[in-house]
């Protein structure tokens, strides 16, 4: 089984609607991450986490909003989604210290 | 953290080494420099990071510049399945790991 899951892995939503984007993790690592990537651009820092009571903006946070229900899950929503937040969304993890980030296999989300 | 600079695309012929460069010249004394890479569309890819002496594993090897400013990747035999966007970043490692992804570099691995 994969370390980072996220579901759904495609979505097409209206403009808006709310969307949750959820991540899962079975590294057993503290620290959380959502990231952004808009075509042929890097990723871009959405949200992290240290841990279930520690949230953090990112760089690019406004229109987003995000829940740590548990060690292992990190969720994003949408709360109304617009066009532009049309990307790919990526959730990592990692155990600080300098140590990689391992990410998952992203969520697809066009907005309409 | 560090601003990053790479080239825009390389290519490289099947088998050969191909060598990815990198300019860190703000680099500070607690950040690391790592490389991960992307293929197609599919996440990040975590390849190796150094402090300032060279290192090795067994997908590459990362060589860091005496002063820190720069650095290259090496992956020593490529193939096709190395063709993806390959991104250096500077990072604090004691800080919360915000990696700051640029465009990075774009290798085609050529038969």
């Amino acid at each position: 089984d994969a370390d980072v899951t996220q579901t759904p892995r495609n979505r097409i939503t209206k403009t808006g609607k709310r969307i949750m984007l959820e991540c899962s993790q079975t590294k057993g690592h503290d620290r959380m991450y959502w990231y952004r990537q808009d075509p042929g651009l890097g990723l871009r820092l959405i949200y992290y986490s240290f841990d279930v009571k520690d949230i953090n903006k990112g760089e690019i946070s406004d229109g987003y909003s995000v829940s740590r229900q548990a060690q292992a899950k990190f969720s994003l929503s949408l709360e109304s989604a617009i066009p532009n937040q049309t990307a790919l969304y990526f959730c990592a993890t990692g155990s600080g210290g300098g140590s990689e980030q391992y990410f998952g296999p992203g969520t697809r989300l066009t907005v309409t | 953290d560090a601003k990053t600079t790479q080239p825009p695309s390389m290519d490289c012929a099947e088998g050969r080494a191909a060598n990815l460069p990198c300019n860190h010249s703000t680099i500070s004394g607690n950040e690391y420099v790592y490389w991960y890479r992307q293929i197609h569309s599919q996440g990040p890819q975590y390849i190796i990071h150094g402090l300032k002496n060279n290192e090795t594993n067994e997908m590459a090897s990362l060589i860091i510049t005496e002063d820190r400013k720069s650095s290259t990747l090496i992956l020593p035999h490529a193939t096709l399945r190395d063709t993806a966007v390959y991104y250096c970043i500077a990072d604090d490692f004691q800080g919360a790991q915000k990696l700051v992804f640029g465009q990075g570099t774009r290798l085609t691995i050529n038969p």
